[in-house]
């Protein structure tokens, strides 16, 4: 059971590139996020989905694209990278209910040069 | 929206000693639920104990226990015998019942050391 599979686990880009985080989950899981992990500010989610073909912004979605096509896969696309995206991604998944934690892939680490 | 609060930026404490992190949060929701999440230098996030907030009685994982105050709107996580391998940044979280899929609000964290 790999739990949440998350490639790469670090990436250069320079200022404009765009690039795709891939997180993929084998626990059937509704419920699936993106959040960066920046210093002194906690995990800020990016966008979330509850299911395949729905996706929602969270709190910090300016520059990033989602899309949910089936239940395993939730990819976070950068569309033109910036400085301000140096950061460190989690993607997470867990059952939609209030009572289940997330579980964590193991993070990518971005600098944007 | 639901906001939560780690006051400590980092603690310290020494190898069998005891520690406590505090985690306040705000939120108009009755039922809900509390997290810690431990996440060491390998940067992996762990969950570590959680709380319903309609049980009265406070969690408890081995070392970890937590005192839930929900009046107060606090959630603190001690850990006792403290050891080498607790050295993290410790994370508080808040997930509530909700259409949003139940999304999870994180604290700042706290920085923990723990010296031998």
């Amino acid at each position: 059971n790999a739990g949440v599979t998350q490639t790469p686990k670090f990436q250069v880009l320079k200022t404009g590139q765009s690039m795709t985080l891939q997180c993929a989950q084998d626990m059937n899981h509704e419920y699936m996020s993106w959040y960066r992990q920046d210093p002194g500010m906690g995990l800020r989610l990016i966008h979330y989905s509850v299911g395949a073909g729905i996706t929602d912004q969270g709190e910090v979605p300016n520059g990033y694209n989602v899309s949910r096509s089936t239940t395993e896969d939730f990819p976070l696309r950068l569309l033109s990278a910036a400085p301000s995206q140096t950061s460190v991604y989690f993607c997470a998944s867990s059952y939609s209910t209030y009572n289940s934690p997330l579980h964590f892939g193991n993070g990518t680490r971005l600098t944007v040069t | 929206a639901q906001t939560v609060t780690q006051s400590q930026p980092e603690m310290s404490v020494q190898e069998a000693e005891t520690v406590t992190l505090s985690c306040t949060y705000d939120t108009s929701e009755s039922d809900y639920y509390l997290f810690w999440y431990k996440q060491p230098p390998s940067r992996q996030m762990i969950l570590v104990i959680r709380q319903e907030a309609y049980k009265q009685q406070n969690a408890t994982e081995n070392r970890f226990s937590v005192n839930f105050q929900k009046a107060a709107k606090s959630f603190s996580l001690k850990i006792s015998d403290s050891q080498l391998g607790d050295a993290a940044m410790y994370f508080c979280a808040y997930r509530a019942p909700g259409t949003s899929g139940s999304r999870l609000t994180f604290g700042e964290g706290t920085q923990l050391t723990v010296n031998p």
